[in-house]
């Protein structure tokens, strides 16, 4: 399909193990978001990528947490030394530009055990 | 501190009637609103967007209104069909600093009842 695509769609995996998620914007698609949400919680915003700008990392809770974006495209998240407070649902989106709707994936749900 | 609130965890309404739904939020640089649908075990759908120079933006059986001056959004589904039980989330965009990160509500469960 055209959409954003996530993968995996669902990871267990056991504290202090790093993870690695992937994503896949829509095609054409500058801007790039990356969201978590904990159970109970909204959404949380955690970095946005734009082009080949320098990523917002403002909403990244702790250095453990890092992200690429390569070739302005697929971009990864990465959380090192898991910890079982990062479980949560984290989804990416991705949107024209500023001001654009932004449109999410179906995200991938990390249990840390 | 919660930047944007929605205030009513679930909202019950009978199908063929109006929803409203409502959203407040704190900051006044945000300049982008958008409301999304979600089912569970799937990501957020976009549903209607409202930009801060516009007080109302109509898409078919939706509509956006915004009251800059009260810091309040609605969303008006109308008329309500089965289809449209989900949590809707409101979101805001542009509270400075160039973040384009979206600020998102908690979510308002909606049942359609038959």
């Amino acid at each position: 399909g055209a959409g954003v695509s996530q993968s995996p769609s669902n990871k267990v995996t056991e504290k202090g193990k790093d993870v690695e998620l992937r994503c896949d914007p829509i095609s054409g698609h500058t801007a790039l978001y990356w969201y978590r949400q904990s159970l109970g919680q909204g959404l949380e915003f955690l970095i946005y990528f734009q082009g080949n700008s320098a990523p917002d990392k403002s909403g990244l809770p702790s250095d453990r947490f890092s992200a690429e974006r390569t070739g302005g495209s697929v971009s990864t998240l990465t959380i090192q030394r898991t910890q079982q407070e990062d479980s949560a649902v984290y989804l990416c989106a991705s949107s024209l530009g500023r001001s654009q709707p932004q449109h999410f994936g179906d995200g991938t749900r990390l249990s840390i055990l | 501190d919660q930047q944007v609130k929605q205030n009513s965890p679930s909202l019950s309404v009978q199908e063929g009637r109006i929803s409203i739904l409502n959203c407040d939020y704190t900051n006044s640089m945000f300049d982008y609103f958008l409301w999304y649908k979600k089912y569970p075990a799937e990501g957020p759908t976009f549903l209607i967007s409202i930009s801060s120079i516009k007080d109302k933006n109509e898409d078919g059986r939706f509509t956006v209104f915004l009251n800059k001056s009260a810091k309040h959004l609605s969303l008006h589904i109308v008329p309500s069909q089965p289809g449209d039980s989900a949590v809707y989330f409101c979101a805001a965009s542009g509270a400075g600093g160039g973040a384009d990160g979206l600020t998102f509500g908690k979510g308002t469960h909606l049942i359609i009842q038959p």
